[in-house]
């Protein structure tokens, strides 16, 4: 079975410091993705990478960034956190091309105190 | 531009009830349409798909056929459970990264 963990499944930050939320699977998936999930909204991509230290914005990413070093790895990065980054992160990864099924990590909850 | 509506929630039934969810997409060309599940305290997971129209996605006993005239993938299932109270993304590619555009999710609650 595809595995992807996310570091945390909770998380609470102040103002201004800097997260780090990593991803990781285990299976050799080239694509990889981050959303974020707010009530009313569904699922909003903010960042994905399509191979080792390639990355693309997606709809979201302002006040993100994100790092891919290695392939199974897959790293969001709010460089000064803001309350209104409060919200459920998901991770996923999906083989290759359109209408492969992504597969997800279990969910990061962060609160931005 | 691309875009996924799905009927808003929560959805409220008693076990053994028929499930409709509607999704209706505006997309370019015919892309594959996934259901997705997302249940309390989990990510998400692929519920079932379709390739091409008039497919038909099946899985636990849920079923979306593709309907290419009215872009639609409605979500049904003859008898919900109370296991399948849960939250219901519709989704589809819209360029071959392999990323996807989700509704805005409905949520399902099932009473016994």
């Amino acid at each position: 079975d595809v595995k992807v963990t996310q570091s945390s499944r909770y998380l609470v930050k102040r103002t201004g410091e800097k997260v780090f939320l990593e991803c990781v699977q285990d299976m050799d998936h080239e694509n990889m993705f981050w959303y974020r999930q707010d009530p009313g909204l569904g699922l909003r991509l903010i960042y994905f990478s399509y191979d080792v230290k390639m990355k693309e914005k997606g709809d979201i990413p302002e006040g993100y960034s994100v790092s891919r070093e290695k392939k199974e790895r897959f790293s969001l990065i709010l460089e000064s956190a803001s309350t209104n980054q409060t919200s459920m992160y998901l991770c996923a990864s999906t083989q290759g091309a359109r209408g492969d099924t992504q597969y997800f990590g279990p969910g990061t909850r962060l609160t931005v105190l | 531009g691309d875009s996924v509506t799905q009927m808003e929630g929560p959805v409220t039934l008693s076990e053994e009830a028929f499930l409709t969810i509607n999704c209706t997409y505006t997309a370019t060309g015919y892309p594959s349409l996934f259901w997705y599940v997302q249940y309390p305290g989990e990510g998400l997971q692929l519920l079932l798909k379709a390739t091409k129209a008039d497919d038909k996605g099946s899985n636990k006993g849920f079923e979306a056929t593709y309907r290419k005239e009215t872009t639609s993938f409605h979500l049904e299932k003859g008898s919900v459970q109370v296991s399948d109270s849960a939250v219901y993304f519709c989704a589809f590619p819209p360029s071959n990264t392999g990323k996807l555009i989700f509704g805005q999710g409905t949520t399902l609650q099932v009473k016994p």
